[in-house]
């Protein structure tokens, strides 16, 4: 089992529809992360939150927003997506900088 | 910048044979690496890291990894696969940049094949 829990499992979405998928740790984890991945492809950074501010933005498109309401939830806020992605969105946590990331089993988002 | 490289994106073995997953790195100061496995509609789950200790480092499932600098690997090995080995194998490497986490880069992965 997995100790960051993320919601929903499964989430298909139209091109103009607005949806969140969301992150949940209560390791007591400083540092989230939002990882996208692609079909037989390794995890690709998307953005990084530490002590609740955004730290890192690996230059994603503004249609994909993220949020940290406080120090267990990180969220992705999704509007406008284009098919292309399409992916497995994982989340992860670590205790601090220079912990391992531990992650979420992941939302597989289907853009229609 | 640091990369990670795994060669061979593909493995089969033999039930009970030695597993071999190769990767070499690339970075500009000490690494941190981790090999993380990831089963089929699942997330990444951590094998083994090496964060400048022991260069021989053990993992869960009776994986292990060794660190040898001169030839910038960390290649992680099973004495005897077991059937439940069959998954994605990723090695990563870590740059952390002070509080603002703990930035991975991982290699293309390799998939394990375990024959009966």
């Amino acid at each position: 089992d997995t100790e960051v829990t993320q919601t929903p499992k499964h989430l298909v979405m139209g091109m103009t529809n607005k949806k969140s998928l969301k992150c949940e740790q209560h390791m007591g984890h400083r540092a989230m992360y939002w990882y996208k991945q692609k079909a037989k492809k390794p995890p690709e950074l998307m953005f990084v939150y530490s002590y609740e501010k955004l730290s890192i933005n690996e230059s994603v498109p503004s249609r994909f927003s993220p949020e940290c309401p406080n120090s267990s939830l990180l969220n992705l806020h999704l509007h406008a997506l284009q098919p292309e992605d399409s992916a497995l969105y994982l989340c992860a946590s670590s205790q601090d900088d220079n912990s391992p990331l531990h992650f979420g089993n992941g939302t597989r988002l289907t853009v229609t | 910048a640091q990369s990670v490289t795994q060669l061979g994106s593909h493995v089969s073995v033999s039930e009970g044979a030695l597993v071999l997953l190769r990767c070499n790195y690339s970075s500009s100061v000490p690494p941190y690496l981790f090999w993380y496995v990831q089963y089929p509609n699942q997330g990444l789950q951590l094998l083994l890291k090496y964060t400048s200790a022991a260069t021989l480092v053990k993992g869960i499932n009776g994986f292990e990894a060794e660190f040898k600098k001169s030839e910038t690997s960390f290649h992680l090995t099973k004495p005897s696969a077991h059937m439940s080995d069959a998954a994605e194998y990723f090695c990563a490497v870590s740059e952390v940049i002070k509080a603002a986490g703990n930035k991975l880069t991982f290699g293309g992965g390799t998939r394990v094949l375990v024959k009966p």
